[in-house]
């Protein structure tokens, strides 16, 4: 089985300050690794995805992610965030062949001027 | 180009009721899943289907049943509701199971009094 973990649940920054958003997963296969973003009521919105291939992944609205099989790792990063980037983050992971999703906690980003 | 249609958008039900939640995906896209999200359990994988076969089913009760028709579109329902059935309920649509691409709806949030 695929598991998530997101080790923050919420992190604070200053607008234009860089931001890292943590993702591990477990899983004994080859996985898809995603990140999403939701804005409150909405529905998820793709960031970006590492399917195979090169490890630093980039995505919409500057932010990026870089794939690190030896420690299990997917974090999310964006070098100047803004305020509108204030959002709930989903880190997930899929099995190659299948629509199923399994998701992380997700992480609050919370930017202040 | 439309995106994946949820209906109804909200929706409150009482206790004992059933309910029945429709999700359209994007032109030519075959295959359909769908996530509950809820504060106290995140988002959680309800079910997948492609060209009208269930592919994968989530750990939920009895109660949670879904089907996808002919032109792609689905519908899940609940049986019996409870007050712990009161989430997001996310469905998402993808050209073909490989799970490399899936969009979001925006969702239909159900409320059980």
């Amino acid at each position: 089985a695929q598991s998530v973990t997101q080790l923050d649940s919420q992190v604070p920054v200053f607008e234009e300050a860089p931001v890292e958003l943590r993702c591990n997963y477990s899983s004994s296969v080859s996985v898809y690794l995603f990140w999403y973003v939701q804005y409150p009521n909405q529905g998820l919105q793709l960031l970006l995805k590492y399917l195979s291939g090169s490890t630093l992944v980039k995505g919409i609205n500057g932010f990026e992610a870089e794939f690190n099989k030896s420690q299990t790792s997917f974090h999310l990063r964006k070098p100047s965030v803004h305020i509108s980037d204030t959002a709930e983050y989903f880190c997930a992971v899929s099995l190659r062949g299948f629509q199923k999703l399994v998701f992380g906690t997700g992480t609050r980003l919370l930017v202040s001027p | 180009k439309a995106g994946v249609t949820q209906t109804p958008r909200y929706l409150i039900k009482t206790r004992g009721q059933q309910v029945t939640l429709s999700c359209s995906p994007i032109s030519g896209h075959r295959s359909v899943s769908w996530y509950q999200q809820t504060p106290g359990q995140g988002l959680q994988f309800l079910f997948e289907y492609f060209s009208e076969t269930q592919r994968n089913k989530g750990n939920f009760p009895g109660r949670f049943s879904g089907r996808q028709f002919s032109n792609s579109r689905s519908e899940m329902n609940v049986s019996t509701l409870e007050l712990g059935d009161s989430a997001l309920y996310l469905c998402a649509s993808g050209l073909d199971p490989a799970g490399q691409d899936r969009l979001f709806g925006a969702g239909t949030r159900l409320s059980v009094l």
